[in-house]
């Protein structure tokens, strides 16, 4: 069974950092490409960032580049999100998500349960 | 980026009912169209891929439909559990996007 851990940072004050960490069980973890997602309060998905299989090849929406850092341990199984100038319209709840595949345009067959992230002074 | 439209946004129906929620693209996606189930406070739920293919483990009474710009997910007799807000989400290119979500409430 997939099984996908979120766990990081809670509260962040605008213009910090926080880091998010996903950690990744019952599957071939270096086999697929792995995403960030997340949902801002009573609000719908976004996607933010996704990494190959391999972390070769990285993805971002506009709205983090060079803010945002996505990474992979593949030793460790885990998927990390470091967020950097933080923003109040950051906060939301943070979901780790697995691609259908290695790389490239994909959709998310397994989703963790979520990690809110508040960004607040 | 791919813009996509969901509608309506809120949907009130009874356990029995088919319910049929729209999803349209700004630009063609061929059948690069996915849809997720999420009930509140829920991880999204990974629900059709390529438009019309079922996930494993999905009841028959899911089904998706389309192609190009504009794309159907069709739940013929609502069930209890089935209560929940629906939305796809476009895998033709990146930035991957969502549409903004319709919820399918109790009539």
């Amino acid at each position: 069974e997939v099984q996908l851990l979120e766990s990081g940072g809670h509260l962040g004050q605008p213009g910090g950092s926080l880091r998010l960490s996903c950690a990744a069980s019952g599957f071939p973890f270096t086999n697929y490409l792995m995403s960030w997602v997340r949902q801002a309060p009573g609000r719908g998905l976004e996607w933010v960032a996704g990494i190959s299989a391999n972390g070769d090849r990285i993805y971002y929406a506009d709205f983090v580049k060079g803010r945002f850092t996505i990474s992979r341990d593949n030793s460790n199984n885990a998927l990390f999100l470091q967020m950097n100038s933080l923003r109040a319209e950051d906060t939301a709840v943070y979901f780790c998500a697995k691609g259908s595949g290695v790389y490239g345009v994909l959709y998310f067959d397994s989703w963790g349960q979520g990690h809110l992230v508040t960004v607040s002074s | 980026d791919i813009q996509m439209t969901q509608s309506p946004s809120t949907l009130s129906a009874s356990v029995g009912d088919r319910v049929t929620i729209t999803c349209r693209a700004s630009q063609n996606i061929y059948t690069w169209l996915a849809w997720y189930q999420q009930k509140p406070g829920k991880a999204p739920k990974f629900l059709i891929y390529k438009a019309s293919i079922l996930a494993g483990g999905v009841p028959s009474r899911f089904s998706g439909s389309g192609s190009g710009t504009e794309f159907t997910l069709t739940i013929t007799s609502l069930r209890p559990e089935d209560f929940a807000t629906y939305y796809c989400q476009q895998y033709d290119s990146y930035s991957l996007t969502f549409g903004g979500g319709t919820k399918v409430e109790i009539k």
